[in-house]
């Protein structure tokens, strides 16, 4: 069973602060990363994705992968109340040359004012 | 910016029934997926489709679900005697022409299942 693990929270942070989020992956052969947040009700918008190893930025956003470790992290700069949201983590399995995301349960972020 | 779109928004039927979900992919894109997320779950995967055909599946897709692309824009998935377990969010998605491409979804439709 390929899995994606996400401490479910709630993560709170004060306004303005660094939201840590994580993911862990079992599947070895998974090639490629996504961050999704989902506001309650709603279907998941990306944030990120992240195909090699090291960091990738995009505004306030950072996406870092560890392929040895089979981690993958997302950091908000800055929260803000309206990043309040829960953030799902996906890998991509490729094992036949098409995609089939394997989501996380996701973890609740609090960013108070 | 091109979206995926998807109706209805909300589609409430009683057990036994056939439902037919429908999706309007992005209009380049030639990959289609389905997925589905039970109220307090995880999105999971049922089915992915290219070129006219399923490519995966995943043990949820049984013989009660099917997929079409009846036409060069619609993406169906269709439900043909409906459980109460089904009730949940539907949610199509499509990417590009290469298949690691991002995965955009759309807005979902509800299903319950009475």
């Amino acid at each position: 069973q390929k899995e994606v693990e996400q401490n479910s929270g709630p993560l709170s942070v004060p306004e303005g602060a660094i939201a840590s989020l994580n993911c862990t992956y079992s599947d070895r052969v998974s090639q490629s990363f996504f961050w999704y947040r989902q506001y309650s009700g709603k279907s998941p918008e990306l944030i990120m994705s992240i195909y090699s190893n090291g960091d990738k930025e995009d505004g306030r956003f950072t996406a870092q992968l560890n392929k040895a470790s089979q981690y993958v992290s997302l950091l908000i700069r800055d929260s803000q109340p309206s990043d309040s949201a829960t953030y799902l983590c996906a890998v991509n399995l490729e094992n036949t040359g098409f995609q089939k995301l394997v989501f996380g349960t996701g973890t609740r972020l609090l960013v108070s004012p | 910016e091109p979206e995926v779109t998807q109706t209805p928004s909300h589609q409430v039927t009683q057990m036994g029934q056939e439902v037919i979900l429908r999706c309007v992919p992005i209009s380049n894109h030639l990959y289609f997926y389905w997925y589905r997320q039970i109220l307090g779950q995880k999105v999971e995967f049922l089915v992915s489709f290219y070129n006219n055909e399923i490519s995966e599946k995943s043990e949820i897709f049984d013989d009660q679900f099917s997929v079409e692309r009846p036409d060069g824009s619609n993406f169906t998935l269709k439900i043909r005697s409906t459980k109460l377990e089904d009730s949940a969010m539907y949610f199509c998605a499509s990417n590009g022409r290469v298949s690691a491409d991002t995965q955009y979804f759309g807005p979902g439709t509800r299903l319950t299942v009475l």
